[in-house]
C-alpha cells in the first residue's frame, strides 16, 4: 500500500524565516511526487512534479528536491503570501494517474 | 476558461437522504477523479474514470456510485447519506498526457454536511 507522511504537521514562521518541509513515501514504484498547495476553502493548485532522485524543481521562493524516501519542499525568505496548507503526493507506476496524497503541512509566514 | 466546477459549493443533508454532487471541466481532459478530504487524513480516492462510459473505484468508495456519461462531467451520487460522508468533496480532472507538467486541475470543493 502507498502511503504519503508530511511533517511537520503545522508550521509558523516569521516573514524572511527560511525552512524547509518533509514528505517521506513509500510506493511499489514511483512514477512521480507532486507538490501542491491549498488555501483554505480552495482546491490543491499544482506546484512541482518530481521523477526522480537529485531532481530539484524551483518556483519562486520555493525549491522542491526528491531523494529515494522522502522530499522537501525548501522555503526561502517566505512572505506572508506563501501562507497555506503544503500537500505531497505520490503516483504509483502502473497506477491509472491516481495520487496518493499526504495529510499536509499549514505553514503560516507572520509579518 | 472555466477548468474544473462544482456543484452545489455547500449542502446540508439529513441521514438517509440521497444527492448527487456535479463536476464538469472544459479542459477536454479524459481522466476525472473524486476525492474527499477531511481532517488529518489527506485527500482520499473515492472513484475515478479514464474516459466517457467508464468509472473504477478508488480507496474509499462505499456509499457512493459514479457515472461518466459525457466526457465533461462526472457525478458522485450518495444514495444514503450517513454522518461519515460528512467532508469536503474535491472533483479534479487531468489529460490523457502531461500529467507531469501540469498535474491535476482541481474543482473548488462541495462542503458537505449529513446530520
Amino acid at each position: 500500500e502507498d502511503q504519503v507522511t508530511q511533517s511537520p504537521e503545522a508550521l509558523r514562521l516569521q516573514e524572511g524565516e527560511s525552512s524547509s518541509l518533509n514528505c517521506s513515501y513509500t510506493v511499489s514504484g514511483l512514477r512521480g511526487l507532486f507538490w501542491y498547495r491549498q488555501d483554505p476553502g480552495k482546491g490543491p493548485e499544482f506546484l512541482f512534479t518530481l521523477y526522480s532522485a537529485g531532481e530539484e524543481k524551483e518556483k519562486e521562493r520555493l525549491k522542491a528536491t526528491l531523494t529515494k524516501k522522502e522530499s522537501f519542499l525548501h522555503i526561502t525568505a517566505p512572505k506572508p503570501e506563501d501562507s497555506a496548507t503544503y500537500l505531497c503526493a505520490v503516483q504509483a507506476s502502473g497506477s491509472a494517474r491516481q495520487l496518493t496524497f499526504g495529510s499536509g503541512t499549514q505553514l503560516t509566514v507572520l509579518p | 476558461n472555466a477548468g474544473v466546477t462544482q456543484t452545489p459549493k455547500f449542502r446540508v443533508l439529513k441521514t438517509g437522504q440521497s444527492m448527487t454532487l456535479l463536476c464538469a471541466q472544459d479542459m477536454n481532459h479524459e481522466y476525472m477523479y473524486w476525492y474527499r478530504q477531511d481532517p488529518g487524513m489527506g485527500l482520499r480516492l473515492i472513484h475515478y474514470s479514464v474516459g466517457e462510459g467508464t468509472t473504477a473505484k478508488g480507496e474509499v468508495p462505499d456509499g457512493y456510485n459514479v457515472s461518466r456519461l459525457k466526457k465533461q462531467n462526472f457525478l458522485l451520487g450518495l444514495e444514503s447519506a450517513a454522518p461519515s460522508q460528512t467532508s469536503v468533496y474535491f472533483c479534479a480532472s487531468s489529460p490523457t498526457g502531461g500529467i507531469a507538467n501540469y498535474g491535476y486541475t482541481f474543482g473548488s470543493g462541495t462542503r458537505l454536511t449529513v446530520v
